[in-house]
Protein backbone atom coordinates (compact mmCIF):
# COMPACT_ATOMS: atom_id res chain seq x y z
CA UNK A 1 0.00 0.00 0.00
CA UNK A 2 1.14 3.34 -0.23
CA UNK A 3 3.50 4.79 2.14
CA UNK A 4 3.66 8.73 3.93
CA UNK A 5 6.34 8.99 5.77
CA UNK A 6 6.39 11.58 8.29
CA UNK A 7 9.96 13.12 10.46
CA UNK A 8 10.53 13.54 13.48
CA UNK A 9 8.74 11.36 15.19
CA UNK A 10 9.14 13.18 18.31
CA UNK A 11 10.94 16.64 18.98
CA UNK A 12 11.44 18.23 22.33
CA UNK A 13 12.06 22.21 21.76
CA UNK A 14 12.46 25.18 24.02
CA UNK A 15 9.89 27.75 24.29
CA UNK A 16 10.30 30.61 21.55
CA UNK A 17 11.79 27.84 19.10
CA UNK A 18 9.96 27.24 15.69
CA UNK A 19 9.55 23.63 14.96
CA UNK A 20 9.72 21.96 11.27
CA UNK A 21 7.69 18.50 10.34
CA UNK A 22 7.45 17.10 7.21
CA UNK A 23 5.60 14.82 5.32
CA UNK A 24 6.44 13.05 2.49
CA UNK A 25 4.43 10.34 0.37
CA UNK A 26 7.35 8.13 -0.99
CA UNK A 27 5.19 5.62 -3.57
CA UNK A 28 2.27 8.31 -5.25
CA UNK A 29 2.04 11.92 -6.06
CA UNK A 30 -0.20 13.46 -3.12
CA UNK A 31 -2.36 16.24 -4.62
CA UNK A 32 -3.66 17.01 -1.09
CA UNK A 33 -2.19 16.87 2.17
CA UNK A 34 -4.02 17.44 5.43
CA UNK A 35 -2.43 18.05 8.89
CA UNK A 36 -4.16 17.02 12.02
CA UNK A 37 -3.42 17.95 15.86
CA UNK A 38 -4.49 15.49 18.25
CA UNK A 39 -5.09 15.70 22.30
CA UNK A 40 -4.34 12.22 24.76
CA UNK A 41 -6.99 10.13 23.89
CA UNK A 42 -8.59 12.35 22.04
CA UNK A 43 -9.96 12.61 17.93
CA UNK A 44 -8.27 14.48 15.47
CA UNK A 45 -8.95 17.98 14.55
CA UNK A 46 -8.15 18.95 11.06
CA UNK A 47 -5.58 22.28 11.11
CA UNK A 48 -5.48 22.86 7.66
CA UNK A 49 -6.11 21.24 4.13
CA UNK A 50 -2.87 21.95 1.70
CA UNK A 51 -2.56 21.34 -2.17
CA UNK A 52 0.19 21.40 -4.36
CA UNK A 53 1.86 24.57 -5.50
CA UNK A 54 -1.27 26.60 -3.44
CA UNK A 55 -1.80 28.66 -0.25
CA UNK A 56 -3.20 26.12 2.33
CA UNK A 57 -6.62 26.42 3.49
CA UNK A 58 -6.95 26.71 7.24
CA UNK A 59 -9.77 25.30 9.54
CA UNK A 60 -11.72 28.21 11.43
CA UNK A 61 -9.53 28.96 14.89
CA UNK A 62 -6.24 27.40 13.73
CA UNK A 63 -3.73 30.56 13.60
CA UNK A 64 -1.89 30.28 9.99
CA UNK A 65 0.85 32.37 11.07
CA UNK A 66 1.47 30.37 13.69
CA UNK A 67 1.27 26.87 11.68
CA UNK A 68 2.93 27.66 8.32
CA UNK A 69 2.17 25.03 5.65
CA UNK A 70 3.99 24.54 2.38
CA UNK A 71 3.04 22.23 -0.02
CA UNK A 72 5.95 22.61 -2.55
CA UNK A 73 5.72 19.51 -4.55
CA UNK A 74 3.83 16.50 -4.78
CA UNK A 75 5.99 14.34 -2.37
CA UNK A 76 6.39 17.11 0.43
CA UNK A 77 4.13 19.17 2.56
CA UNK A 78 5.69 20.88 5.76
CA UNK A 79 3.97 21.92 8.93
CA UNK A 80 6.27 24.77 11.08
CA UNK A 81 5.28 25.46 14.33
CA UNK A 82 6.57 28.99 14.79
CA UNK A 83 7.51 30.65 18.28
CA UNK A 84 5.95 27.22 19.70
CA UNK A 85 4.93 27.31 23.08
CA UNK A 86 3.94 24.76 25.69
CA UNK A 87 -0.18 24.66 24.75
CA UNK A 88 1.39 23.32 21.13
CA UNK A 89 2.52 20.65 22.82
CA UNK A 90 0.70 18.18 20.81
CA UNK A 91 0.06 15.06 18.70
CA UNK A 92 0.41 16.57 15.24
CA UNK A 93 0.02 13.90 12.29
CA UNK A 94 -0.56 14.83 8.53
CA UNK A 95 -2.37 12.48 5.93
CA UNK A 96 -2.58 12.40 2.27
CA UNK A 97 -4.19 11.28 -1.17
CA UNK A 98 -3.67 11.02 -4.68
CA UNK A 99 -7.21 11.60 -5.66
CA UNK A 100 -10.49 13.55 -4.56
CA UNK A 101 -13.57 12.74 -2.80
CA UNK A 102 -13.87 9.08 -2.14
CA UNK A 103 -10.52 8.33 -2.13
CA UNK A 104 -8.77 6.85 1.73
CA UNK A 105 -6.39 8.54 3.29
CA UNK A 106 -2.52 7.43 4.04
CA UNK A 107 -1.80 8.63 7.46
CA UNK A 108 2.00 9.48 8.60
CA UNK A 109 3.29 7.95 11.77
CA UNK A 110 2.74 11.89 13.57
CA UNK A 111 5.17 13.53 15.37
CA UNK A 112 4.96 14.00 19.02
CA UNK A 113 5.96 17.78 19.94
CA UNK A 114 7.03 18.99 23.62
CA UNK A 115 7.65 22.45 24.32
CA UNK A 116 9.43 23.23 27.45
CA UNK B 1 -16.51 21.85 12.74
CA UNK B 2 -18.43 19.34 14.62
CA UNK B 3 -17.06 16.22 15.12
CA UNK B 4 -18.93 12.69 14.77
CA UNK B 5 -19.68 10.84 18.33
CA UNK B 6 -18.68 7.41 18.67
CA UNK B 7 -20.09 4.54 21.52
CA UNK B 8 -18.92 3.22 23.49
CA UNK B 9 -15.77 5.43 24.07
CA UNK B 10 -14.18 2.34 25.57
CA UNK B 11 -14.57 -1.31 25.41
CA UNK B 12 -13.03 -3.93 26.94
CA UNK B 13 -13.37 -7.74 25.66
CA UNK B 14 -12.37 -11.15 25.98
CA UNK B 15 -10.34 -12.41 22.98
CA UNK B 16 -12.62 -14.86 20.49
CA UNK B 17 -15.74 -12.58 21.68
CA UNK B 18 -16.96 -9.93 18.76
CA UNK B 19 -16.46 -5.88 19.10
CA UNK B 20 -18.80 -3.56 18.09
CA UNK B 21 -18.66 0.33 18.05
CA UNK B 22 -20.83 2.72 16.56
CA UNK B 23 -20.82 5.92 15.22
CA UNK B 24 -23.23 8.55 14.31
CA UNK B 25 -22.41 11.79 11.90
CA UNK B 26 -24.17 15.23 11.45
CA UNK B 27 -24.23 16.24 7.79
CA UNK B 28 -24.49 13.99 4.25
CA UNK B 29 -21.64 12.24 3.06
CA UNK B 30 -20.21 10.63 0.35
CA UNK B 31 -18.81 7.91 2.06
CA UNK B 32 -17.99 6.66 5.86
CA UNK B 33 -14.43 5.55 6.74
CA UNK B 34 -13.19 3.85 9.74
CA UNK B 35 -9.81 3.58 11.06
CA UNK B 36 -7.32 2.29 13.45
CA UNK B 37 -4.60 3.81 15.48
CA UNK B 38 -2.30 2.67 17.74
CA UNK B 39 -1.19 4.09 20.62
CA UNK B 40 0.94 6.90 19.27
CA UNK B 41 0.84 6.25 15.71
CA UNK B 42 -0.60 7.29 12.44
CA UNK B 43 -4.20 5.99 11.29
CA UNK B 44 -4.23 3.13 9.19
CA UNK B 45 -7.47 2.73 6.65
CA UNK B 46 -9.60 -0.79 7.50
CA UNK B 47 -12.78 -0.15 5.28
CA UNK B 48 -14.68 2.51 3.36
CA UNK B 49 -18.57 2.56 2.62
CA UNK B 50 -20.07 4.63 0.35
CA UNK B 51 -23.44 5.93 0.75
CA UNK B 52 -25.28 4.02 -1.48
CA UNK B 53 -24.19 1.31 0.47
CA UNK B 54 -25.52 -0.68 3.49
CA UNK B 55 -23.26 -3.24 4.71
CA UNK B 56 -19.71 -4.16 3.30
CA UNK B 57 -17.50 -6.92 4.41
CA UNK B 58 -13.53 -7.10 4.47
CA UNK B 59 -12.02 -10.17 6.58
CA UNK B 60 -13.08 -10.35 10.26
CA UNK B 61 -14.71 -6.73 10.21
CA UNK B 62 -18.20 -5.94 8.91
CA UNK B 63 -19.48 -2.45 8.49
CA UNK B 64 -23.11 -1.38 8.20
CA UNK B 65 -24.69 2.28 7.21
CA UNK B 66 -27.88 3.58 7.82
CA UNK B 67 -28.30 7.34 6.18
CA UNK B 68 -31.68 7.54 7.46
CA UNK B 69 -30.34 7.36 11.01
CA UNK B 70 -26.81 9.24 10.20
CA UNK B 71 -25.74 6.33 12.05
CA UNK B 72 -22.14 3.27 10.85
CA UNK B 73 -21.29 -0.02 12.64
CA UNK B 74 -18.26 -1.54 12.79
CA UNK B 75 -17.95 -5.32 13.82
CA UNK B 76 -14.88 -7.02 14.45
CA UNK B 77 -15.38 -10.45 15.07
CA UNK B 78 -13.27 -13.48 16.72
CA UNK B 79 -11.17 -10.51 18.10
CA UNK B 80 -7.46 -10.69 18.82
CA UNK B 81 -5.32 -9.41 21.59
CA UNK B 82 -3.67 -7.43 18.06
CA UNK B 83 -6.76 -5.34 17.62
CA UNK B 84 -6.28 -3.72 20.60
CA UNK B 85 -6.28 0.20 19.45
CA UNK B 86 -8.56 3.08 19.19
CA UNK B 87 -10.70 2.96 16.14
CA UNK B 88 -12.03 6.05 14.08
CA UNK B 89 -14.88 6.43 12.02
CA UNK B 90 -14.53 9.50 9.52
CA UNK B 91 -17.75 10.58 7.30
CA UNK B 92 -16.71 12.54 4.31
CA UNK B 93 -18.85 15.00 3.32
CA UNK B 94 -20.39 15.71 0.17
CA UNK B 95 -19.60 19.34 -0.13
CA UNK B 96 -15.81 18.06 0.00
CA UNK B 97 -12.71 15.86 0.53
CA UNK B 98 -12.84 16.58 3.92
CA UNK B 99 -12.93 13.71 6.16
CA UNK B 100 -14.62 14.61 9.76
CA UNK B 101 -13.60 12.43 12.67
CA UNK B 102 -15.28 11.14 15.70
CA UNK B 103 -14.27 10.84 19.10
CA UNK B 104 -13.12 7.10 18.31
CA UNK B 105 -13.42 4.04 20.69
CA UNK B 106 -10.74 2.33 22.77
CA UNK B 107 -10.46 -1.27 22.30
CA UNK B 108 -8.51 -3.59 24.38
CA UNK B 109 -8.76 -7.16 23.81
CA UNK B 110 -7.68 -8.97 26.79
CA UNK B 111 -5.86 -12.54 26.15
Amino acid sequence: GAVVSQHPSRVICKSGTSVKIECRSLDFQATTMFWYRQFPKKSLMLMATSNEGSKATYEQGVEKDKFLINHASLTLSTLTVTSAHPEDSSFYICSATAGGAGEKLFFGSGTQLSVL
Amino acid sequence: SQQGEEDPQALSIQEGENATMNCSYKTSINNLQWYRQNSGRGLVHLILIRSNEREKHSGRLRVTLDTSKKSSSLLITASRAADTASYFCASEETSGSRLTFGEGTQLTVNP
